[in-house]
């Protein structure tokens, strides 16, 4: 089955002890993003890659990295979490940014982190 | 990329056609129409995307005005799984999606 993978769907974590939320999509697409969702902000773009070992800056990029070593893989790291990224994580792929006919976008289920 | 604006939210009752407006005045000739929506917390579904035509798949159609500074997103045959936040989202071919806020869609029995 086509899908985005993301784990861990739900964590509890502390400031500043350091964090990794793995992506992974076995769908052979190029193109895969973070978003991360907060009550009254809506979808925010943190980063984006267009293929392997190549990543750039979304929206809101501060606190956060990213490495796109495979294909399959996109990485969220926070190195050191404070309490406003407490927040709900999507990652998403599509085949192609560049492609607009492709049109879609596919969403992992999410992750929701909580930073006390 | 063009704004979007869509009413906050909207209701419709199961069985009936659900027709959900967007406003893109500012579009510009090269600028597609996309649609997604978000089931509770769940990650956003693509709906379906279109330039100029009227476009219809298995979950919708896309009606989108002779001037194209608005188009309307129809589910012909709400149920109550289609209770969600629907966006519009207009988008020039070499950027990135951007949402926005969206319509709460209510499904009732």
């Amino acid at each position: 089955e086509a899908q985005v993978t993301q784990n861990p769907r739900y964590l509890i974590t502390v400031t500043g002890k350091k964090l990794t939320v793995t992506c992974s999509q076995n769908m052979n697409h190029e193109y895969m993003s973070w978003y991360r969702q907060d009550p009254g902000l809506g979808l925010r773009q943190i980063y984006y890659s267009m293929n392997v070992e190549v990543t750039d800056k979304g929206d809101v990029p501060e606190g956060y990295k990213v490495s796109r070593k495979e294909k399959r893989n996109f990485p969220l790291i926070l190195e050191s979490p404070s309490p406003n990224q407490t927040s709900l994580y999507f990652c998403a792929s599509s085949p192609t940014q560049w492609d607009v006919n492709t049109g879609e976008l596919f969403f992992g289920e999410g992750s929701r982190l909580t930073v006390l | 990329d063009a704004k979007t604006t869509q009413p906050p939210s909207m209701d419709c009752a199961e069985g009936r056609a659900a027709n959900l407006p967007c406003n893109h005045s500012t579009i510009s000739g090269n600028e597609y129409v996309y649609w997604y929506r978000q089931i509770h917390s769940q990650g956003p579904q693509y709906i379906i995307h279109g330039l100029k035509n009227n476009e219809t798949n298995e979950m919708a159609s896309l009606i989108i005005t002779e001037d194209r500074k608005s188009s309307t997103l129809i589910l012909p045959h709400a149920t109550l799984r289609d209770t969600a936040v629907y966006y519009c989202i207009v988008r020039v071919e070499y950027s990135t999606l951007t949402f926005g806020k969206g319509t709460m869609l209510l499904v009732s029995p």
